[in-house]
């Protein structure tokens, strides 16, 4: 069963970089699409972006300019940066896959890491 | 950019009765991308139906998903005490992109 993991830092301090890390157990990231996408407190649900195993990305056009994703297959995880951080950052940070080899929708989700952007 | 709207924002059942909930899409959309979700507080979002239509693993038939094109539903048909939740649709867009809608809360009545 595959199994995915958001680690990292749950304060940002304004203007920073928030940073998570999204480890995958019970299958390898040499294949499928990984998400991340978020959930501000109490809101609706914003896809981030993107990355295939072959290291493409494609980022939400609204946050493109701050994103980063990468991948180590060493260490089979992805990860997240989100630079220039503000209060409308704070949100809950899910990593997801998608539930074939073509993209559109996911069907293992993390547990979630609230992420609060705060002096 | 294509924009999910979905209707009711807040859907008030009892137990045992049907739900049917909407997304609407400023847009056509492709059928195979439009997908909906469930969501119970504390909680990731679980995958239910991908492709309009397809239950995902482990989903019971009581859901269903039906529409094309712009107009796309998520029927409950008899609803259980474990299907009060926030339910979103969410289309990959022909920008290689995520859209979600607002969200349709179930609760009891």
């Amino acid at each position: 069963q595959v199994q995915l993991q958001e680690s990292g830092p749950r304060l940002v301090k304004p203007s920073e970089t928030l940073s998570l890390i999204c480890t995958v157990s019970g299958g390898s990231i040499s294949s499928y699409y990984w998400n991340w996408i978020r959930q501000p407190p109490g809101k609706g649900l914003e896809w981030i972006g993107y990355i295939h195993y072959t290291g493409t990305t494609n980022y939400n056009p609204s946050l493109k300019s701050r994103v980063t994703m990468s991948l180590d297959r060493s260490k089979n995880h992805f990860s997240l940066k989100l630079s220039s951080v503000t209060a409308a950052d704070t949100a809950v940070y899910y990593c997801a896959r998608d539930r074939s080899a073509a993209p559109g929708s996911a069907n293992y989700w993390g547990q979630g890491a609230l992420v609060t952007v705060s002096s | 950019e294509i924009v999910l709207t979905q209707s009711p924002g807040t859907l008030s059942l009892s137990p045992g009765e049907r739900a049917t909930l909407s997304c609407r899409a400023s847009q056509s959309v492709i059928d195979v991308y439009l997908a909906w979700y469930q969501q119970k507080p504390g909680q990731a979002p679980r995958l239910l139906l991908y492709g309009a239509s397809n239950r995902a693993t482990g989903i019971p038939d009581r859901f269903s998903g039906s529409g094309s094109g712009t107009d796309f539903t998520l029927t409950i048909s008899r609803l259980e005490p474990e299907d009060f939740a926030v339910y979103y649709c969410q289309q990959y867009t022909p920008s290689l992109t995520w859209t979600f809608g607002q969200g349709t809360k179930v609760e009891i009545k």
